[in-house]
């Protein structure tokens, strides 16, 4: 099962900032958070991850509580092109760990003009 | 540079038929996964190779799935005496290590639809 939890739907207008966020209450301390967007009838693809630290990349931010029991995706300034499932997956570091994602049912983030 | 492709982007069986799909994943990645993704649900794991050992196979939903790898690069995922059940979006994903916080790179997927 998933380990995380997020909202079924979100709405952002253009321009403007969207914040997705993400529930993950029992992490366990050598486990990531990854996020991983899905556009239409395309594959996943990855935005950011991070394990305790704030992140940001040229996608996106990452900001990651202290307790690390939810964290929160920043995308600054939404277009439309971002309209997509977004998903947030807690994911196990490790050499015994195959890697393998294990994705719940996302945020459906509908970027309107 | 590329990035994983998947072949046919498009497939129609008659229940019961055999189907294969095919993955190139990019150039040098040691890892490859196979997820099967449902209408309107996340994709789901079903099998995982490094190199040419398929290390974790769990996901498979039925023995009439098998995957392999032979040479370590291309993948295929065949579906034996196909099912209506098994209509979903395959999709393929490489890494470039074993490391389990590696970046998975994903293909475009292949629909398959059995009637």
């Amino acid at each position: 099962d998933a380990k995380t939890t997020q909202p079924p739907s979100m709405d952002c207008a253009e321009g403007r900032a969207a914040n997705l966020p993400c529930n993950h209450s029992t992490i366990s301390g050598n486990e990531y958070v990854y996020w991983y967007r899905q556009i239409h009838s395309q594959g996943p693809q990855y935005i950011i991850h991070g394990l305790k630290n704030n992140e940001t990349n040229e996608m996106a931010s990452l900001i990651i509580t202290e307790d690390r029991k939810s964290s929160t995706l920043i995308l600054p300034h939404a277009t439309l092109r971002d309209t997509a499932v977004y998903y947030c997956i807690v994911r196990g570091g490790g050499s015994s760990n195959t890697g393998k994602l294990i994705f719940g049912q996302g945020t459906t983030l509908q970027v309107k003009p | 540079g590329a990035g994983v492709s998947q072949s046919p982007r498009y497939k129609v069986a008659k229940r019961g038929q055999d189907v294969a799909l095919r993955c190139d994943p990019i150039s040098g990645h040691v890892s490859l996964f196979w997820y099967q993704q449902a209408l309107g649900q996340g994709p789901e794991f079903l099998t995982y190779f490094q190199n040419e050992a398929q290390l974790d196979k769990s996901g498979l939903p039925s023995d009439r799935f098998f995957a392999e790898r032979p040479e370590g690069s291309v993948s295929t995922l065949k579906i034996q005496r196909t099912q209506q059940e098994d209509s979903a979006v395959y999709l393929c994903a490489s890494s470039l290590s074993i490391s389990g916080t590696e970046t998975q790179y994903f293909g475009p997927g292949t629909r398959l639809l059995v009637l």
